[in-house]
């Protein structure tokens, strides 16, 4: 049973970039046809897509954050990162990393759901 | 860019049905998939492509996507049950991940 697990620095300040790791146990991610994804959900609020990896390691990101963003795998360490640059208060929000399934259809091939996802981590700005 | 919308709210008695509505522009032509989240938890998958249940989902989780509203149906909901539900599906046009705002069920 895959799980995964957020680690990082709970505190990051103003203008700084916030690094996140996601460790993906009970199998590699390499290997299916996974995207590795990042969703952050500020306090009493919505979730918010940040973006994935595929196991090809192509990337994409929401365009909202798209400038600040970068999602890199380290599949010797069975582990993938999230880095966002320049930060604000804004950016305050408990980060999740999560499995996407691949779905393919005429319009190409996308995540079509997310499962697992891992606890959790408060990150603030 | 795409957006999906719920109410913000749904309330429903122990043991009867509750019906959360997700809507977005001819909706029917994604798939939408749903997530439960308990306080402090994390979010779980209820519903995938439209009405697929994961393994160890109770049965009395359903869903369906007709039109512009997907819905997820709760049967005889159990106090359980009271979360905040988010619907989610994916927009070709702009390649991304889309969230629906959530909807709080409360089980009085």
């Amino acid at each position: 049973q895959v799980q995964l697990q957020e680690s990082g620095p709970g505190l990051v300040k103003p203008s700084q970039t916030l690094s996140l790791t996601c460790t993906v146990s009970g199998g590699s991610i390499s290997s299916g046809s996974y995207y590795w994804s990042w969703i952050r959900q500020p306090a009493g609020k919505g979730l918010e897509w940040i973006g994935h990896i595929y196991t090809s390691g192509s990337t994409n990101y929401n365009p909202s954050l798209k400038s600040r963003v970068t999602i890199s795998v380290d599949t010797s360490k069975n582990q993938f990162s999230l880095k966002l640059s320049s930060v604000t208060a804004a950016d305050t929000a408990i980060y999740y990393c999560a499995r996407g399934s691949r779905y393919c259809s005429g319009g190409g091939c996308f995540p079509n759901w997310f499962d697992p996802w891992g606890q959790g981590t408060l990150v603030t700005v | 860019s795409y957006e999906l919308t719920q109410p913000p709210s749904v309330s429903v008695s122990p043991g009867q049905t509750a019906s959360i509505t997700c809507s977005g522009d001819k909706l029917e032509n994604k798939y939408a998939s749903w997530y439960q989240q308990k306080p402090g938890q994390s979010p779980v998958l209820v519903i995938y492509q439209d009405n697929k249940r994961p393994s160890g989902i109770p049965e009395r989780f359903s869903g369906s996507n007709s039109g512009n509203t997907a819905t997820l149906t709760i049967s005889g909901t159990q106090a359980m049950d009271e979360a905040d539900y988010y619907c989610q599906a994916w927009d070709s046009s702009t390649a991304h991940v889309v969230f629906g705002g959530g909807t709080k069920l409360t089980v009085l």
